[in-house]
């Protein structure tokens, strides 16, 4: 089993819908979870850290259930300029190694 | 402005060269990673660094070493380099958290593309 399992999708939705996708992880021991962003050809960039709490971030939000061991991302009112890839990352235990998903492809059409 | 740099954005070298990425961050960061992406595999990681000269093996460390000599510089070596090794290669550093500190982000270079022939 991955560290870090993702629906690689392609997600594809219209301009304006709201769109929600899920990233497991295996290691309960794991303090530290983040959203990354990928656009083709681009380096990955820092979306948003998950916290336990749940956070917000404008049209995003992030939550992390540490009992069923998943964090989601949900994003409204969808931009076209939100197509990119999606990845989920986690801390390896108590370490700063970050494990990343394979990531979760998002398309925004017209 | 945060920057990680990688030497070069495209390389291809000939199966068992010894090949050299270079990476250098301008942020004064502790940890440093090297990780290769792969279509359907996202990135995994190589070698993690958190202080100089001092090194972790990742999940994929076979074929490659690493070099952190200063704070600033991590260096990624392909000790014979085969056909298999041709790939996507990220650089990333993070600073070490602080107690009580929210989570630190990890900066990425732009990549090197590596083609092995």
């Amino acid at each position: 089993r991955k560290e870090v399992e993702q629906d690689p999708g392609p997600f594809n939705v219209p301009e304006g819908a709201t769109v929600a996708f899920n990233c497991t992880y295996s290691n309960s021991a794991s303090q530290s979870f983040f959203w990354y962003r990928q656009d083709c050809r681009k380096e990955p960039k820092l979306l948003m850290s998950v916290y336990s709490s749940g956070n917000e971030d404008g049209r995003f939000t992030a939550q992390l259930n540490r009992a069923s061991q998943y964090i989601s991302l949900l994003i409204r009112d969808s931009k076209l300029s939100d197509s990119a890839t999606y990845l989920c990352v986690v801390n390896r235990e108590s370490s700063y190694k970050l494990i990343f998903g394979s990531g979760t492809r998002l398309l925004v059409r017209p | 402005d945060v920057k990680v740099t990688q030497s070069s954005r495209y390389l291809v070298k000939r199966t068992g060269e010894k090949v050299f990425l270079e990476c250098v961050q301008d942020m004064d960061h502790e940890n440093m990673f090297w990780y290769r992406q792969d279509p359907g595999l996202g990135l995994r990681l190589i070698y993690f660094s958190y202080d100089v000269k001092m090194k972790e093996k990742g999940d994929i460390p076979e074929g490659y070493s690493v070099s952190r000599e200063k704070k600033e510089r991590f260096s990624l070596i392909l000790e014979s380099a085969s056909t298999n090794q041709t790939s996507m290669y990220l650089c990333a550093s993070s600073a070490i958290r602080g107690q009580g500190a929210p989570d630190t982000e990890a900066f990425f270079g732009q990549g090197t593309r590596l083609t092995v022939v």
